[in-house]
């Protein structure tokens, strides 16, 4: 069974500018989480995805936002990008029920000039 | 305000020893526990979890401790090998806040001396 897969895997945008990341989770997969990784802070949630209806939100600004269409995939844009947001932006699908485990892809970098 | 923290940033531990890696929470609603690994360039990979209402769970060489009272879990290595040497994270979920949302600890980079 293939992984779940980001892309594109790097990114360089200034600073202004808007982004869209795409997640494709596992098969039969029906839910999708993102997360920011950056230096010092771990990772944090941003938000999560179940059957095409946000379920579950983190403590990110309304630049921050996602959608999942109904074959699963999933995808998170980045609007008037800031310094700051550059990070390895992760995401990670379940079948969506409690304790079912998270897999996660191997990211997209993102670096804003 | 870091509600899940791994306070050793790193750890270099002897072939074949045991390694422990240590986590503590500070928020009591949390009542599920996973440790991940991460090579660089690749995401996280689920190692290892442990619900609550138990103080142990093992998988062959990896073995988890909960401590409720003390809000402290541990991940036990035994024996470590060069391919345990990665970042390793630890992550809560709540049902009272949605099981679907992680929060992850900063991480602790394991380094095994062959």
């Amino acid at each position: 069974k293939a992984g779940v897969t980001q892309t594109p895997r790097y990114l360089i945008k200034t600073r202004g500018q808007q982004v869209t990341l795409s997640c494709s989770p596992i098969s039969g997969h029906r839910s999708v989480s993102w997360y920011q990784q950056t230096p010092g802070q771990g990772l944090q949630f941003l938000f999560e995805y179940f059957s095409e209806t946000q379920r579950n939100k983190g403590n990110f600004p309304g630049r921050f936002s996602g959608r999942q269409f109904s074959n699963s995939r999933s995808e998170m844009n980045v609007s008037t990008l800031e310094l700051g947001d550059s990070a390895l932006y992760l995401c990670a699908s379940s079948l969506g029920g409690y304790t079912d485990t998270q897999y996660f892809g191997p990211g997209t970098r993102l670096t804003v000039l | 305000d870091q509600q899940v923290k791994q306070n050793s940033p790193s750890l270099s531990v002897q072939e074949g020893r045991i390694s422990i890696l240590n986590c503590d929470y500070t928020n009591s609603m949390f009542d599920y526990f996973l440790w991940y690994k991460k090579y660089p360039a690749e995401g996280p990979t689920f190692l290892i979890s442990i619900s609550s209402i138990k103080d142990k769970n093992e998988d062959g060489r990896f073995t988890v401790f909960l401590n409720k009272s003390a809000k402290h879990l541990s991940l036990h290595i035994v024996p470590s090998q060069p391919g345990d040497s990665a970042v390793y994270f630890c992550a809560a979920s709540g049902t009272n806040f949605g099981n679907e949302k992680l929060t992850f600890g900063t991480g602790t980079r394991l380094t095994i001396i062959p």
